[in-house]
């Protein structure tokens, strides 16, 4: 019920394109789903984060799609660029008061030029 | 403001050992939080701290702890070593506001020989 499940767990994409990345969830009690992009020797970034009492975000070329009824969410990234290749994780957290978060497993985006 | 800063940036160590991790938070937030990201496992949960108070505790044996002090900077401990405990291990700062945004350090790269 902890478990937050990604997919794929590989992605490439043509400069251009949308890149889309698709994450589930068991525990109807998560109420903070953050986006984070890492590139390689560094730590994660925050790259966008959705409540459930919203069904999309966007900042930019990244949107997040929330789906509350099928406990699912997704990372949209428009006019993909080879500069967005990086491992991209999803994660939920409980609450107001907790600073544990859960990861998927991490999707490896390539941008081809 | 200056980001979160983890030392030392690598670390090698031997079975048996101990080490000890740093992490400096960004200025003014007062809670921690600490995970390992192993190719395996992904980025898993560890501990975190808030106001020098453990908060929340992830399912890591008794080898992992930490602990904060009254400045905010952390420190994480691992006991007598193992080969799987070779991972980068993330610190990541929570700005204490609604919904605990997480900025992670570079992270220390951990290497158990």
């Amino acid at each position: 019920q902890q478990q937050v499940k990604q997919s794929p767990q590989s992605l490439i994409v043509q400069k251009g394109g949308i890149s889309i990345i698709n994450c589930a969830y068991e525990n109807t009690a998560f109420d903070y789903f953050p986006w984070y992009q890492q590139f390689p020797g560094k730590g994660p970034a925050l790259l966008i984060a959705i409540r459930p009492d919203v069904s999309e975000k966007k900042e930019g070329r990244f949107t997040i799609s929330f789906n509350k009824s099928a406990k699912q969410f997704s990372l949209h990234i428009m006019d993909s660029q080879p500069g967005d290749s990086a491992t991209y994780f999803c994660a939920a957290s409980m609450g107001s008061n907790t600073g544990k978060l859960i990861f998927g497993q991490g999707t490896t985006l390539q941008v081809k030029p | 403001k200056a980001g979160v800063t983890q030392t030392p940036r690598y670390l090698i160590k031997t079975r048996g050992q101990q080490v000890t991790l740093s992490c400096s938070p960004i200025s003014g937030h007062r809670s921690v939080s600490w995970y390992q990201q192993t190719p395996g496992q992904g980025l898993q949960f560890l501990f975190e701290y808030f106001s020098e108070t453990q908060r929340n505790k992830g399912n890591f044996p008794g080898r992992f702890s930490g602990r904060q002090f009254s400045n905010s900077r952390s420190e994480m401990n691992v006991s007598t070593l193992e080969l799987g405990d070779s991972a980068l291990y993330l610190c990541a700062s929570i700005r204490d506001r609604g919904y605990n945004e997480q900025f992670f350090g570079p992270g220390t790269r951990l290497t158990v020989l």
